[in-house]
């Protein structure tokens, strides 16, 4: 079966620190990868996605960057954080075609 | 307009009641329609999927799709205070990225 592994589960950085946080996909080939965030008691923002390795498409322009180095691996870095940066950050894969998505368990970051 | 819309919540309803969770959407391809539920402080998962027009049905949940009035909704029939949660609805058009609502809080009181 496939499962999902996203780290750390908590953050918590100051203004200006860099970030990376990774996920990794086990028990599929070639997943479309996703990374959303989540402000409180909203609803999930689409940050970026992957259909393939090197192939990354930004939904949303800011101060975050992704990168797929592996089929199953997809990091989320930035190099200078920012307080609006601060929720719940979440790593998806799903299968090819319109297909639903399944969650890691998150990293909840605080941004100080 | 956002592209997908919930009810704004909180749903309250007795425990054995039905609950009603409703969705529209703006995006007249969508493909696809997706409810998830997520625990607070939890991630999402995925309770209901449909793809087509009409009722889809799995255990105490049917899911409700009407593309001519760009409508989706979720029944929870003899709903538990387990089913209190937060419901997403998740609409996508391709390559599997969806679109999701703000998400309707679902309290089931004993």
């Amino acid at each position: 079966s496939q499962t999902i592994h996203q780290w750390p589960a908590t953050l918590v950085q100051p203004v200006g620190s860099p970030l990376s946080l990774e996920c990794t996909v086990e028990g599929t080939s070639n997943p479309n990868l996703y990374w959303y965030r989540q402000a409180a008691g909203r609803g999930l923002q689409l940050l970026f996605y992957s259909v393939g390795i090197g192939q990354i498409s930004s939904e949303v322009p800011q101060n975050l960057s992704a990168s797929r180095p592996q089929d199953r691996q997809f990091i989320l870095s930035s190099k200078k954080l920012l307080l609006s940066d601060s929720g719940f950050y979440l790593c998806a894969w799903s299968g090819a075609g319109v297909t639903p998505l399944h969650f890691g368990n998150g990293t909840r970051l605080t941004v100080t | 307009q956002k592209e997908v819309e919930q009810n704004s919540g909180p749903l309250s309803v007795p425990e054995g009641a039905i609950a009603s969770l409703n969705c529209t959407y703006s995006d007249r391809v969508s493909q696809s329609f997706f409810w998830y539920r997520q625990y607070s402080g939890k991630s999402p998962e995925l309770i209901m999927s449909i793809y087509s027009n009409g009722d889809k049905e799995d255990g105490r949940f049917t899911a409700q799709l009407n593309k001519a009035s760009q409508y989706v909704s979720l029944l929870i029939r003899d709903s538990q205070p387990s089913d209190s949660a937060t419901y997403l609805c998740a609409v996508a058009r391709d390559a599997g990225k969806s679109t999701f609502g703000d998400g309707t809080t679902l309290t089931v009181k004993p």
